[in-house]
């Protein structure tokens, strides 16, 4: 079985810097693009970032370009997201994503990142 | 970049009665769409993926129909435990994935 469990959010000012992590098991993470996806508080979803499986190709939404590096560690299946100068508009739940495409979409639980002074 | 828009924005409907969500797609994603459910406080649940296969645990009353741009999902007698928000994902052309704005179904 699938299993996501986002870590590392919180509470953070303005400007400041947040480290995300991803823990995955029951897949070959090693074999799998990886993504990050955020929902502001009483808003809809937005796509974030993705990872190759090997950490040679990734992407990032215009929104977070040059202030978010995505990376991995496969032998510790484990994916981040390193976010800097964060904005109040970067308040959102971050939530890492598996697909396969043929069997489905798997989301972890989520991890609150909250940008206020 | 694909844009989704879904209709209607709020959808009141009696216990037992059917459900009728919409989702288009301003081009062609083929089958590549996904519904998700969403309550208060928890992660998108995935209902349906490839427009119209049910994802594992999903009860039989949820379908989903369409390909290229129209694309619905059908609660067929709606629970009290339905009520949520509902959206639609493209995956088709990607980077990056996107997502209807929502359709939050309540009961009437």
């Amino acid at each position: 079985e699938v299993h996501l469990v986002e870590s590392g959010g919180g509470l953070v000012q303005p400007g400041g810097s947040l480290r995300l992590s991803c823990s995955a098991s029951g897949f070959t993470f090693s074999r799998y693009t990886l993504h990050w996806v955020r929902q502001a508080p009483g808003k809809g979803l937005e796509y974030v970032s993705l990872i190759s499986n090997n950490g040679g190709s990734t992407y990032y939404a215009d929104s977070v370009k040059g202030r978010f590096t995505i990376s991995r560690e496969n032998s510790k299946n484990t994916l981040y997201l390193q976010m800097s100068s964060l904005r109040p508009e970067d308040t959102a739940v971050y939530y890492c994503v598996h697909t396969d495409y043929s069997s489905g979409f798997y989301w972890g639980r989520g991890t609150l990142v909250t940008v206020s002074s | 970049e694909r844009v989704m828009t879904q209709s209607p924005a709020t959808l009141s409907v009696s216990p037992g009665e059917r459900a009728t969500l919409s989702c288009r797609a301003s081009q062609s994603v083929s089958s590549n769409l996904a519904w998700y459910q969403q309550k208060p406080g928890q992660a998108p649940r995935l209902l349906i993926y490839g427009a119209s296969t049910r994802a594992t645990g999903i009860p039989a009353r949820f379908s989903g129909s369409g390909s290229g741009t129209e694309f619905t999902l059908t609660i067929s007698s709606l629970q009290s435990e339905d009520v949520a928000v509902y959206y639609c994902q493209q995956y088709d052309n990607w980077p990056p994935w996107t997502f209807g704005q929502g359709t939050k179904v309540d009961i009437k």
